[in-house]
């Protein structure tokens, strides 16, 4: 069974700085890898997706990147803004079942 | 495009009282339907989802059911609900095998009292 962890919990920056949010998965025949982000009461936005045959992918001041071997997939984000407040998920793709499993989030706060 | 529709956006309903909440997409056809729930301060927990018509997969044991009457449509239910089903509720769809990933409904915040 996939387990996926995310560490920190939270965490809390000044604006403008650069961060890494870290996410590791237990089962390295993963299927994808997609981060998302979530505001307080509303829905989960797609941020980036990695298949499994890809090592990462970038949007704008986004970068995540996706290593099988160590079971890890990390989300880059640059020159951090307030409006990047937000929960952060990461959740692995389990292809075989067609469903995936989510990590309990990181909680990033940026300090204007 | 495609595009996930859920509703209610709020739901406060008394305990021991039913419970139904809908969830279709536009734009697509067969696709990959999921039910999830958040409690507060918690994880994301799959409750349901469905490959198909009338094809339901039940992940935890609990006062829920499924159900998929139609290609777009899911349906979330209980016939009696308990304090412990208040949560946001949140239904997710994919294309077969996860292609593209998973696109999320908006939720339903559920408080049962």
């Amino acid at each position: 069974k996939q387990e996926v962890t995310q560490i920190p919990a939270a965490l809390s920056v000044p604006e403008g700085e650069n961060l890494v949010l870290n996410c590791s998965f237990t089962d390295s025949a993963i299927y994808n890898l997609q981060w998302f982000r979530q505001d307080p009461g509303k829905g989960l936005t797609s941020l980036l997706l990695i298949q499994s045959s890809q090592r990462e992918q970038t949007s704008g001041r986004l970068n995540a990147s996706l290593d099988k071997s160590s079971g890890r997939s990390t989300l880059y984000i640059a020159a951090s803004q307030p409006g990047d407040s937000a929960t952060y998920l990461c959740a692995g793709g389990e292809g075989g079942y067609q469903k995936v499993t989510f990590g309990t989030g990181t909680k990033l706060q940026v300090i204007p | 495009s495609q595009t996930i529709h859920q509703w209610p956006a709020t739901l406060v309903q008394p305990v021991g009282s039913p419970l139904s909440l809908e969830c279709t997409v536009e734009g697509t056809s067969n696709p990959n339907l999921y039910w999830y729930r958040q409690a507060a301060g918690r994880g994301l927990q799959l409750l349901f989802y469905s490959v198909g018509i009338g094809q339901i997969s039940s992940e935890v044991p609990q006062n829920l059911s499924a159900s998929r009457p139609q290609d777009r449509q899911f349906i979330l239910s209980s016939k009696k609900l308990l304090l412990s089903d208040s949560g946001f509720y949140l239904c997710a769809w994919s294309k077969g095998r996860l292609l593209g990933g998973y696109t999320f409904g908006s939720g339903t915040r559920l408080t049962v009292v």
